[in-house]
């Protein structure tokens, strides 16, 4: 079966401006995660959805928001860009959470 | 809060060696305990999980690992290296419908 769908691969933005990044979960997946990842700080949550509702939520500025479809698809939305917010974007799609989680490829956000 | 330590951002073994990467925990209750393996430029691929059904826990490629909750360690081992192992290798606690990462370990397989 399809596994976790990240769009796009790859994006360059500038200073100030706001991305949205989407995930497509592996079908019959109802939790979709997101994660952020730099050399610096490694591996960071952001937030969880599980049937279009936000069960638990990283330490990230309000920048940074999520939202979950009816379909269990999701995107996140990071506003008023910063050159810190540059980093590889991940999500995960899981049936239950504590089954395991399947990653996306990613994407990789450079903010300049 | 919970917390993963990994012991050494990079291990060197020689092709036919063993590999063990060391994880340990911080976890009050019996926690769900993950291993993911990250190769240059892509995902996360889980290895294994531990969800209390057994302590020795065996994942894909060769991998295993044993839950030792005397020691809160979740040691990640493979009797056999081989050169497709070099990748980055993450162990990571369930909490609260998040995971909780360790730094990582590079693993480096020497000809």
């Amino acid at each position: 079966k399809a596994g976790v769908t990240q769009t796009p691969r790859y994006l360059i933005k500038t200073r100030g401006q706001q991305v949205t990044l989407s995930c497509s979960p592996i079908s019959g997946h109802r939790s979709v995660s997101w994660y952020q990842q730099t050399p610096g700080q490694g591996l960071q949550f952001l937030f969880e959805y599980f049937s279009e509702t936000q069960r638990n939520k990283g330490n990230f500025p309000g920048r940074f928001s999520g939202r979950q479809f009816s379909n269990s698809r999701s995107e996140m939305n990071v506003s008023t860009l910063e050159l810190g917010d540059s980093a590889l974007y991940l999500c995960a799609s899981s049936f239950a959470g504590t089954d395991g989680y399947t990653f996306g490829s990613g994407t990789r956000l450079t903010v300049v | 809060a919970q917390s993963v330590t990994q012991l050494g951002s990079h291990v060197s073994v020689s092709e036919g060696a063993l590999v063990l990467l060391r994880c340990n925990y911080s976890s009050s209750v019996p926690p769900y305990l993950f291993w993911y393996v990250q190769y240059p430029n892509q995902g996360l691929q889980l290895l294994l999980k531990y969800t209390s059904a057994a302590t020795l826990v065996k994942g894909i490629n060769g991998f295993e690992a044993e839950f030792k909750k005397s020691e809160t360690s979740f040691h990640l081992t493979k009797p056999s290296a081989h050169m497709s192992d070099a990748a980055e290798y993450f162990c990571a606690v369930d909490s609260n419908y998040q995971l909780i990462w360790g730094a990582g370990t590079k693993l480096i397989i020497k000809p």
